[in-house]
């Protein structure tokens, strides 16, 4: 079984630039998360898609941060602009469904801003 | 919201045992996970807890007490392999979503030969 695929894997941008994570969960999947992780700390959830819908967005920052799942399958995390606090490992994860216990973690994209 | 408490470094030796503790308030408490995370890696799953008592998987056990907000995982018979960050995260009722993990800021174990 094929894991949650995440690109890129490494990105370093200027602060002010613009900047997009790819996730692709596993196949059959229907609850899709987005996680921040910055250096020393635990991942904080961003935001959480059920399908194709919006599930909590609560500590996604919105006036910068956008983040969806179009067709309920793969799904895109932008940065418009970006701050140097956003210097983070960016993780995708899947599980089966919202009330599944197991979240499956993708590789993760290492941001760097400038 | 939560607060997470776990020690942020602990050192062994090879063929020990280690304890690793976690303490937590939550209003709505729903579960609590161990995961595994290597440096520069992914987390993975390692347990979960919702029920009092001990769970039991190969070296690797994890004990939940509801009442005093406290979990632990023991790993035993350490191998340099288990040398990662080992994070605490508490699934709460009361947040937006009733399936968002909170993590703690996880325990850097260190296993020496």
């Amino acid at each position: 079984e094929a894991g949650v695929a995440q690109s890129p894997r490494y990105k370093i941008i200027e602060k002010r630039q613009s900047v997009a994570f790819w996730c692709n969960p596993i196949s059959g999947h229907a609850t899709l998360y987005w996680y921040q992780q910055i250096l020393g700390q635990g991942p904080k959830l961003l935001i959480q898609f059920q399908n194709n819908g919006v599930v909590d967005d609560s500590q996604l920052p919105k006036d910068r941060f956008s983040a969806e799942r179009l067709k309920g399958v793969d799904s895109t995390l932008k940065i418009q602009p970006a701050k140097l606090e956003d210097s983070a490992v960016y993780l995708c994860a899947s599980s089966l469904d919202s009330g599944y216990n197991e979240q499956f973690f993708g590789p993760g994209t290492r941001l760097t801003v400038l | 919201g939560q607060n997470i408490d776990q020690p942020t470094e602990m050192t062994a030796t090879e063929g020990a045992i280690v304890q690793i503790n976690c303490t937590y308030q939550t209003s709505g408490f729903n579960g609590l996970f161990w995961y595994q995370q290597h440096a520069g890696e992914a987390p993975t799953f390692l347990s979960y807890n919702v029920l009092d008592g001990l769970e039991e998987k190969g070296r690797f056990s994890s004990f939940l007490s509801r009442s005093k907000g406290y979990s632990y995982l023991l790993l035993k018979e350490l191998q340099m392999k288990d040398s990662a960050s080992y994070l605490c995260a508490v699934r709460d009722r009361s947040s937006g979503s009733a399936r968002q993990l909170t993590f703690g800021s996880g325990t850097q174990l260190t296993v020496l030969p």
